[in-house]
This record gives C-alpha cells, structure tokens and sequence, in this order.
C-alpha cells in the first residue's frame, strides 16, 4: 500500500508563507494528489488538486516534482483563519485504494 | 446546490445498541465514500459505494458494519451491537464521478458517542 509520510504540526505567524509537503511512494500513475484543509468538528474541505508540476488557484499553490514521490502545499500569507489540520490524498499505485496522509496540524500566531 | 448533507450530527448510543448514519450526497454525484476519524488520529477510508453497488468496503470492519447506497434515497452507514471503540466522527464524501481529477465533497460528519 502507498505510504504517506507528513510532518504531524507546524507553527507560523501570520503573513508568512507556509509549505507543507507529503511524501508518498508508490501512488499510482495516472491519479491526481489532492490536499485537504479540515477545521475542528467540520469536514474536510477542498483546497487544491495536481497531477505534475505547479498548480496555483486563489487560496494555494501545489508543487509536485517530475518522480511524483511527494507533494508541497504552499499557502501564502497565512492569516490566523487558516489555523486547521492538512491532509494530503493520493490513490494507491497497486490497489487503487484511496490513501489519506495523517495530517498537518497547522498553527497560525498573531 | 446543497452540499453533502449527514444526519444525525451527534448519536449518543448505550454499548450494544445500533446506530445508524445517514449520507445524502450533493445533486447529481453518484459516488458515495464514507470514513472514519478517530479522536486526534486522522481520517480512515471504510467503504466506497455507487449507486446500489458496493464499490470496495476494504475499510470496514468484517463484524457490525455494513453499508447500503439505496436507488432511491440516502446512504446508510449502520453499526449494529455498538461498542466503545466505535465512539468516532463518521464522515461521509461524494463525487461526481471515479478518476484521476475526482474531487470528494465532504458532509459535516456524524459524531458517534457510545456510552
């Protein structure tokens, strides 16, 4: 199965960029990396969607190199609103099972 | 267009009774994903369905649990003989369609409480 490896909490301050990046081997090869921004007691919510290279809409930007081995979330300018947790998810290359990472608690200080 | 609609929001159940989910999926998606979040952990797929089909229910527990995605009406996650270890939020996501651009749209999920 597609191991997802992401780093459990990162701290900011507001205005900063913020990158986040998952790795995961083996996810399969024509299936798109999609991340997830997931507020206390809500579900999780739609942030970006790639396949390869830099994808960019108006809340972030997802780097994902050439061997597809991991991506970046990159959320510029956090505000204290964008205190959450941060999942990446991506389709197992062998089973075609989706594969949820363990999630990024991210915490924005004024 | 209403999104994805879960009810109850929060189920108290006593250890041994059943509880049951329910999922209406946004308009027009016919692929119906439920998952399982565990206090502090993270979100574990449990079952994928499509419309009266059972897609891969790999996630879910052999014993208890089962899953029905009905012609006619909601999704139905359903926990028979309810134990402790079931206490969890319970969501449910849907998506037009199955591919490599598949987008889920996530409900506001169930909070379980058996006591």
């Amino acid at each position: 199965l597609a191991k997802t490896t992401q780093p459990i909490s990162m701290d900011s301050y507001e205005g900063q960029e913020v990158n986040i990046t998952c790795s995961h081997n083996n996810i399969a090869t024509n299936d798109y990396i999609t991340w997830y921004q997931q507020f206390p007691s809500q579900g999780p919510r739609f942030i970006i969607q790639g396949y390869k290279t830099k994808v960019t809409n108006e809340v972030a930007s997802l780097f994902i190199p050439a061997d597809r081995k991991s991506s970046t979330l990159s959320l510029p300018r956090v505000s204290l609103s964008d205190t959450a947790v941060y999942y990446c998810l991506v389709v197992d290359g062998n089973t075609g099972k989706l594969i949820f990472g363990q999630g990024t608690t991210l915490q924005v200080k004024p | 267009n209403a999104g994805v609609m879960q009810n109850p929001r929060h189920l108290v159940r006593r250890r041994g009774q059943e509880a049951r989910l329910r999922c209406s999926p946004m308009k027009g998606h016919s692929h119906v994903y439920w998952y399982r979040q565990l206090p502090e952990e993270g979100l574990k797929f449990m079952v994928y369905l499509q419309k009266e089909n059972i897609i891969d229910e790999s996630g879910m527990p052999k014993e208890r649990f089962s899953a029905e995605f009905p012609k006619e009406g909601p999704s139905i996650l359903r926990i028979q003989q309810v134990v402790r270890g079931d206490s969890a939020a319970y969501f449910c996501a849907s998506s037009p369609r199955r591919g490599r651009e598949e987008t889920q749209y996530f409900g506001p999920g169930t909070r379980l409480l058996v006591l």
